[in-house]
């Protein structure tokens, strides 16, 4: 079964600053999509970004950005400029491109603080 | 916008009472998920429809859960009798069409559940 870890269950950043969040995941298989979601405190849960294993090239949604390695299965998030609005629990999760009804997996979390 | 619904937003129930959790999906959304997110833990997929169809219940616990959605829109997650590990918050999310792993999913405000 796939398995998603995220080994910073805290971080904290500076406004203005960058902070790279740090997930790894466990599959034997080719074809998957990886996503970072957002948790604000008591507010619904939205996508930040989305990676296509079969895709090079790093996706990047304005501040947003990944690093995927997928030799390494490391996929991690790179905030840039990092505001107050960013502080949030954020979430790596992997799912199956192949048993898509199947084999979505979300890791434990990072809980991000902004300090002004 | 339109925005995932789920309802009641808070519930305390005793153990062994029944429980009933609501969501209706964003509008012409044909598959409609349910997840169980322990405090402090990511979410866990409890079950998916891809319209009125069950596509996955692997990790639904089907002794004391269920979860129907009879025409194909909203959908009802039940529990009975209520145990005190069942205390988390529940998490309703759609996505469009359901026919790729890629598709982004829209969250809903959940409904924290106490069991005393």
């Amino acid at each position: 079964a796939q398995t998603v870890t995220q080994s910073q269950p805290e971080m904290s950043v500076q406004e203005a600053e960058t902070v790279t969040l740090s997930c790894t995941y466990d599959t034997s298989e080719s074809d998957y999509y990886l996503f970072w979601y957002k948790q604000p405190p008591s507010r619904q849960m939205i996508l930040v970004i989305r990676q296509e294993a079969y895709k090079q090239q790093n996706a990047t949604e304005n501040r947003f950005s990944v690093n995927f390695q997928k030799a390494a299965k490391s996929f991690s998030l790179k905030i840039s400029d990092s505001q107050l609005g960013d502080a949030a629990m954020y979430f790596c999760a992997y799912r199956s491109a192949v048993n898509y009804g199947q084999n979505f997996v979300f890791g434990p979390g990072t809980r991000l603080s902004v300090l002004p | 916008e339109a925005e995932v619904a789920q309802s009641p937003r808070y519930k305390i129930t005793e153990k062994s009472q029944a429980v009933a959790f609501w969501c209706d999906p964003i509008s012409g959304h044909a598959t409609l998920y349910w997840y169980r997110q322990i405090l402090g833990q990511g979410p866990e997929l409890l079950v998916q429809f891809q319209d009125e169809s069950v596509v996955d219940d692997s990790q639904l616990p089907k002794d004391r859960f269920s979860a129907e959605r009879l025409k194909g829109v909203d959908s009802t997650l039940k529990i009975q009798p209520a145990e005190l590990g069942d205390s988390a918050m529940y998490l309703c999310a759609s996505s469009l069409a359901g026919t790729t792993g890629g598709e982004t999913q829209y969250f809903g405000p959940g409904t924290r559940l106490l069991v005393l």
